[in-house]
């Protein structure tokens, strides 16, 4: 079975500071993908980042960035120039191929940028 | 840009009354799933539904829970007879098919649902 560890459950960033967000995972599959989801006060889930394993290289989204570390099975999400906006909550997911698959969840990190 | 919306976005029921939880997918998605996470707990999957029928579920969803898409727009879970243990938020998701992002699931933000 396929598992999401979030080790952090809130953190706390100065608005305009970097913030990483940390997630690792445990599977025996070589090709899989991994998200992550921000949830805000406002409850929509939006997808922040997505990375396939296959990819070495690591997926970036304007501010957002993913440290992948395959070997290691990590896959950390680092928020450059924290706003006041990026005020959610954080959930990496795992989902193995083929892609009708359910999501596996880590139990979120809740994050605060404080101005 | 097209959104997943669910309807209500509380509810609140006596144990062992029925519930439907209602969800509007994006509108070229052909996947759906529920999901529930209970209150300082992870997000965990219940059912995932294609083609009119239900591809894979997951152990919560036990013979109280059931989906269906009555008219081709909306996509609903009820639960038959609710238990104080089924009080928790409901996510819907949908995905798509054959582009690059078919993988990626959009969820809405969710029913929060308590049972007293």
């Amino acid at each position: 079975a396929q598992t999401v560890t979030q080790s952090q459950p809130e953190m706390s960033v100065q608005e305009a500071e970097t913030v990483t967000l940390s997630c690792t995972y445990d599977t025996s599959e070589s090709n899989y993908y991994l998200f992550w989801y921000k949830q805000p006060p406002s409850r929509q889930m939006i997808l922040v980042i997505r990375q396939e394993a296959y990819k070495q290289q690591n997926a970036t989204e304007n501010r957002f960035s993913v440290n992948f570390q395959k070997a290691a099975k990590s896959f950390s999400l680092k928020i450059s120039d924290s706003q006041l906006g990026d005020t959610a909550m954080y959930f990496c997911a795992f989902m193995k191929p083929p892609t009708g698959n359910q999501f596996y969840f880590g139990t979120g990190t809740s994050l605060t940028v404080i101005p | 840009e097209p959104e997943v919306t669910q309807t209500p976005s509380h509810q609140v029921t006596q144990m062992g009354q029925e519930v439907i939880l209602r969800c509007v997918p994006i509108s070229n998605h052909l996947y759906f799933y529920w999901y529930r996470q209970i209150l300082g707990q992870k997000v965990e999957f219940l059912v995932s539904f294609y083609n009119n029928e239900i591809s894979e579920k997951s152990e919560i969803f036990d013979d109280q829970f059931s989906v269906e898409r009555p008219d081709g727009s909306n996509f609903t879970l009820k639960i038959r007879s609710t238990k104080l243990e089924d009080s928790a938020m409901y996510f819907c998701a949908s995905r798509g098919r054959g582009s690059s992002n078919a993988e990626t699931q959009y969820f809405g933000p969710g029913t929060r649902l308590l049972v007293l």
